[in-house]
């Protein structure tokens, strides 16, 4: 079956525009979770959706970030002003449980790679 | 592309021997563990989870240990293959979010 999808692969931008970096997560999957990865380090946590609302937003950098998932299945997550500091693979993941249950696996796609020049 | 492995730990194993990866995690609360398989240009790739109930849980060549005491875990592959060679991350669950530990490269020796 589908897996998580993101696209684009990649995007290649200029300091102080604005992207957006889409996700399809698995069908049915209710989470859904945004993570930034730069290069040589893991993932790192931004936020996360149980349905439509965001559950938790704490790891998102600072207010230029937003993400949204209005009808509970595609996220978009948000970033105006870019930086060159913002250059990194941006993952999703999906998964079917809720926030809190111990087994809780989480199904990555393959991330998009944001470059700002 | 570019290698997701640059500047990590490196583990060279010679094909067909067993390897083991090492984690130390920060949160004596998390009561979930994954260990990720990463290769380069791929998101993490789930391998095994360990709930913190547990000390040990086998899957296919591979072994996760927990040791809760001193807060570390270990992923155990047996009989390394080519296709091993890859980033592995370690994270921990804590309240539905996932907290990565920094990854270990694994390079296997055909």
């Amino acid at each position: 079956g589908a897996g998580v999808s993101q696209t684009p692969s990649n995007k290649v931008t200029e300091k102080g525009k604005y992207v957006e970096l889409r996700c399809d997560p698995i069908s049915g999957h209710t989470a859904l979770y945004w993570y930034r990865q730069s290069l040589g380090q893991g993932p790192e946590f931004l936020i996360y959706f149980q349905g439509t609302g965001a559950a938790d937003d704490s790891g998102l950098p600072n207010d230029r970030f937003f993400a949204v998932r209005p009808e509970g299945s595609v996220s978009t997550l948000k970033i105006q002003r870019t930086e060159r500091g913002d250059s990194a693979v941006y993952l999703c993941a999906s998964s079917s449980g809720t926030s809190g249950r111990s087994r809780n696996e989480q199904f990555f796609g393959p991330g998009t790679r944001l470059t700002v020049l | 592309g570019e290698s997701v492995g640059l500047h990590l730990p490196t583990l060279s194993v010679q094909e067909g021997d067993n390897s083991i990866i090492n984690c130390a995690y920060s949160n004596s609360a998390s009561d979930y563990f994954i260990w990720y398989k990463q290769e380069s240009g791929k998101g993490p790739q789930f391998i095994i989870d360990i709930r913190s109930n547990m000390d040990k849980r086998q899957g296919q060549r591979v072994t996760v240990l927990l040791n809760k005491t001193v807060k570390h875990l270990s992923l155990q592959i047996a009989a390394t293959q080519p296709g091993d060679s890859a980033v592995y991350f370690c994270a921990e669950n804590i309240v539905g979010r996932l907290a990565f530990g920094k990854g270990n490269q694994v390079v296997v020796i055909p």
